[in-house]
């Protein structure tokens, strides 16, 4: 599986929206971006995921470049208790580990 | 979204004595669980992949025959952590799935986690 880099910590004022970015230029065409998160001393929480388009649900959107080398996860408002470890990961479709990097921090401030 | 317990949550030992930990899919038949490891301020650390009704796949570095995986039923994986030692402690997290037929559970859903304390 890929490998992905992510910024090791981010800020967001609470209300604004919270984008964080994760290089994967090494991913396969049949590899999925998830995105999870973790609060602190819980199991991680599962976000969004793609392949090549933008994807959009309730929590989250995510934007997949068009050479799929990099992703954003966008949190339009951003409350306090979206402060987590936000996990960038990628995975071939029905494919089963994930391996999880270092992610980056989070912290919305009020 | 699909619902995973861990039980229990919170676990003190003595040095030596034996650690089992329940993983349980709560609303959906796992056909894969996977066992982390995660200590404090890092990321989780793939332990194993368990299929049911198989035995357990190891991660390169993990004893097999320290952390032991019982994959017995599609909704119950088990790990015990055989003679610990306090370099064991650590917070130990599931995960489930449930893989091809169309199951809309491709992603992994996971536990709460154990936090285990080995004195």
């Amino acid at each position: 599986d890929a490998k992905t880099t992510q910024p090791p910590s981010m800020d967001c004022a609470e209300g604004r929206a919270a984008n964080l970015p994760c290089n994967h230029s090494t991913i396969s065409g049949n590899e999925y971006v998830y995105w999870y998160r973790q609060i602190h001393s819980q199991g991680p929480q599962y976000i969004i995921h793609g392949l090549k388009n933008n994807e959009t649900n309730e929590m989250a959107s995510l934007i997949i470049t068009e050479d799929r080398k990099s992703s954003t996860l966008i949190l339009p408002h951003a409350t306090l208790r979206d402060t987590a470890v936000y996990y960038c990961i990628v995975r071939v479709a029905g494919g089963n580990q994930f391996y999880f990097g270092t992610g980056t921090s989070l912290t919305v401030i009020p | 979204g699909a619902v995973v317990s861990q039980h229990p949550s919170r676990v003190i030992c003595k040095s030596g004595t034996s650690v089992k930990i329940e993983c349980r899919s709560l609303d959906f038949q796992a056909t894969t669980m996977f066992w982390y490891r995660q200590f404090p301020k890092k990321s989780l650390m793939l332990m194993a992949t368990s299929n049911e009704g198989s035995k357990a796949t190891y991660e390169q570095g993990v004893e097999k025959d320290k952390f032991l995986i019982n994959h017995a039923s599609l909704t119950l994986s088990t790990l015990t952590v055989t003679s610990a030692h306090p370099e064991d402690s650590s917070f130990y997290i599931c995960s489930a799935t449930s893989f091809g037929g169309g199951s809309p559970y491709n992603e992994q859903f996971f536990g709460p986690g154990t936090r285990l304390t080995v004195l």
